[in-house]
């Protein structure tokens, strides 16, 4: 059971190039996120998806788009990338529904824009 | 913005010492309180979800007590291990936003042996 698996773990862009991060979950939730982590600043929440086929922006959405491909599948990309957007990435997913569920979280994408 | 305040930041404590962390989350619109574990060089791990007040939930030497009413949370290590060591995060869920968290900073913990 991989759970969520994130590509790439490791990535160095130079200022204006673009890329996607990939995000796939095999436990059937309904909903996924993406996050980033920058030191002192916490988990900070950039897009999320309900379910599929919808999409909203979280608190640091400037800069990222997302794509919910199927139930599956969600991925973040950066058209232009910033030196501000190096940061570790983490997708997560969850099953909305019912009372005792958490996050499961991938393992993470380190991203440097030089 | 919503405000999830942790304390405190980092915290070093020897072997066998039990520990307590607080979180601070808005008392309105609550829906649940998630505490998660974070080693380094892994991800997050949910260690508990709770949604009720006075809920108290335990896990091993972890527990953890939640006050919806004044809006805190307490995470707490009866005889710590070195391998506690990790950065434990709380997280605020709100009614009108089901499975969207807001995340505090996080409390770093450091068992010495």
């Amino acid at each position: 059971n991989a759970g969520v698996t994130q590509t790439p773990k490791f990535q160095v862009l130079k200022t204006g190039q673009s890329m996607t991060l990939q995000c796939a979950q095999d436990m059937n939730h309904n909903s996924m996120y993406w996050y980033r982590q920058d030191p002192g600043m916490g988990l900070r929440l950039i897009y999320y998806s309900a379910s599929e086929g919808t999409t909203d922006k979280g608190e640091v959405p400037n800069g990222y788009n997302v794509s919910r491909l199927n139930k599956r599948e969600f991925s973040l990309r950066l058209e232009s990338a910033a030196p501000s957007q190096t940061s570790v990435y983490f997708c997560a997913s969850s099953e909305v529904v019912g009372r005792d569920y958490g996050y499961t979280f991938g393992s993470g994408t380190r991203l440097t824009v030089v | 913005i919503l405000n999830v305040e942790q304390s405190p930041q980092s915290l070093h404590v020897q072997e066998g010492d039990s520990t307590n962390f607080t979180c601070s989350f808005p008392s309105s619109n609550f829906y649940a309180l998630h505490w998660y574990r974070w080693e380094t060089a892994k991800s997050p791990e949910a260690l508990f979800v709770m949604t009720l007040n006075g809920d108290e939930k335990k896990k091993g030497r972890i527990s953890a007590t939640l006050n919806t009413k004044e809006g805190y949370s307490y995470l707490y290590i009866k005889g710590s291990q070195p391998e506690d060591s990790a950065t434990y995060l709380c997280a605020f869920e709100r009614g009108s936003t089901l499975g969207r968290l807001y995340f505090g900073r996080g409390t770093q913990l450091t068992v010495w042996p």
